[in-house]
């Protein structure tokens, strides 16, 4: 079954919206959590580490004001998406630090 | 620059064939590898891991690992049309991070 729960799987929203999306662990806890971006037909690639309790880490390009990411107990992350406009729209994944990392089912945004 | 390098396909492969999906790495350091499947729209889902050189089994896949190479493969036998899908090849970063490669579409035909 699912280690890894996301929502919501679809965001439809106009231009200037932020957005929040949510990265919950299910019978576990994890002190680090990642978000992923995936634009089509591409890789994906590591935005950020949420760390509970602490600032998270950025990969560089990644605009911290941009995507606020809090992860404030052991079972849940949020990515917060500010201000979204029509290139900030992707899928989304989350996944836990557990080893093997599994995801979350995603989050496609798209922004009009 | 740490890599991880695939081939994007797509590969096409008859029903019941083997199919050979191949990833190379750049970080001699790295020592966990695996392997996701991404239907899609969907979300990557893991298909098998290896950690040490050689082979790793489980049902119809084989993970084989070189590290002197920096050379991760999957093999999938009796390959089924429900395996076309791309193949993403991930290795390990530093603190748990993973590195994914561009992954390799696979396409199998009846």
């Amino acid at each position: 079954g699912a280690v890894v729960s996301q929502h919501p799987s679809w965001v439809i929203c106009k231009s200037g919206t932020s957005v929040k999306i949510e990265c919950r662990s299910l019978d576990f806890q994890a002190t680090t959590m990642f978000w992923y971006r995936q634009f089509p037909k591409q890789s994906l690639m590591l935005m950020a580490t949420s760390n509970e309790g602490s600032k998270a880490t950025y990969e560089q390009g990644v605009e911290k004001d941009k995507f606020l990411i809090n992860h404030a107990s052991l079972t849940l992350s949020t990515l917060t998406v500010t201000s979204a406009h029509p290139e900030d729209s992707s899928f989304y994944i989350c996944s836990a630090s557990l080893q093997p990392q599994h995801f979350g089912d995603g989050t496609r945004l798209s922004i009009l | 620059q740490k890599e991880v390098e695939q081939n994007s396909g797509p590969l096409s492969v008859p029903e019941g064939a083997i199919a050979s999906l191949n990833c190379t790495y750049s970080d001699r350091g790295s020592q966990s590898f695996f392997w996701y499947r991404q239907y899609s729209g969907k979300s990557p889902e893991l298909i098998m891991f290896i950690y040490s050189n050689g082979d790793k089994e489980d049902g119809r896949f084989t993970a084989q690992l070189n590290k002197a190479s920096q050379y991760v493969s999957l093999l999938i036998r009796d390959s089924q049309p429900s395996d076309s899908a791309t193949y993403l090849c991930a290795v390990n970063s530093v603190a748990d991070k993973l590195i994914f490669g561009t992954g390799t579409r696979l396409q199998v035909f009846p």
